[in-house]
């Protein structure tokens, strides 16, 4: 069974810091990763998908990188600002399901 | 313009009822979910339908009934409300290829009391 954690939990920075999100899973036979963002209250925004045969994303300010075989992904979010401050969660897909982990709660600071 | 919508987005309800919640996307995707998060906010699938076929049934109490109409609807009905029940639970949509990603509804933010 696909088990997926993130660390660090929780995770508070001031303005301007870069920053790395950590996820690991345990079956790495997996379709692909999708990093999702969860602000308080509301629902889920896709904001990067690595296949598995990728190595990584980026859209803007964010980066995902992917190693398969250890089973490990990073979120690294550039120059940080306050409205970064959601909660992050990491999903890998090896079926039809997504499993997810329980997510890392950032806090930027002014 | 909503990729995925579902309604209501808060339910309260009293203990015993029976309520359902409704999901239709317009992505044209061929895979709809329902997640549950709960209040610990961890996400967990509970069933998918693949073309109005049910392929995910995970270990759900037999008081949760998915319906699909169409491959652009999934609802959830709820009986015998318990006071456990209360969660948000989210729809999702993707396509049947795996390289594809999930989209997400907004949640419903169902309460017991």
């Amino acid at each position: 069974k696909q088990e997926v954690t993130q660390i660090p939990a929780a995770l508070s920075v001031p303005e301007g810091e870069n920053l790395v999100l950590n996820c690991s899973f345990t079956d790495s036979a997996i379709y692909n990763l999708q990093w999702f963002r969860q602000d308080p209250g509301k629902g889920l925004t896709s904001l990067l998908l690595i296949q598995s045969s990728q190595r990584e994303q980026t859209s803007g300010r964010l980066n995902a990188s992917l190693d398969k075989s250890s089973g490990r992904s990073t979120l690294y979010i550039a120059a940080s600002q306050p409205g970064d401050s959601a909660t992050y969660l990491c999903a890998v897909r090896g079926g039809y399901a997504l499993n997810f982990g329980k997510g890392t709660s950032l806090l930027v600071t002014p | 313009d909503t990729a995925v919508s579902q309604t209501p987005k808060y339910l309260v309800t009293q203990m015993g009822n029976d309520k359902s919640i409704k999901c239709e996307q317009n992505l044209g995707h061929d895979t709809m979910y329902w997640y549950k998060q709960d209040s610990k906010k961890f996400l967990k699938i509970m069933f998918s339908y693949n073309n109005k076929e049910l392929i995910i049934n995970e270990t759900v109490p037999n008081r949760f009934s998915p319906k699909s109409p169409d491959k652009a609807h999934l609802n959830l009905h709820i009986n015998s409300l318990e006071l456990g029940d209360s969660a948000v639970y989210f729809c999702a949509s993707s396509r049947e290829t795996e390289s594809r990603g999930y989209t997400f509804g907004s949640g419903t933010r169902l309460t017991v009391v």
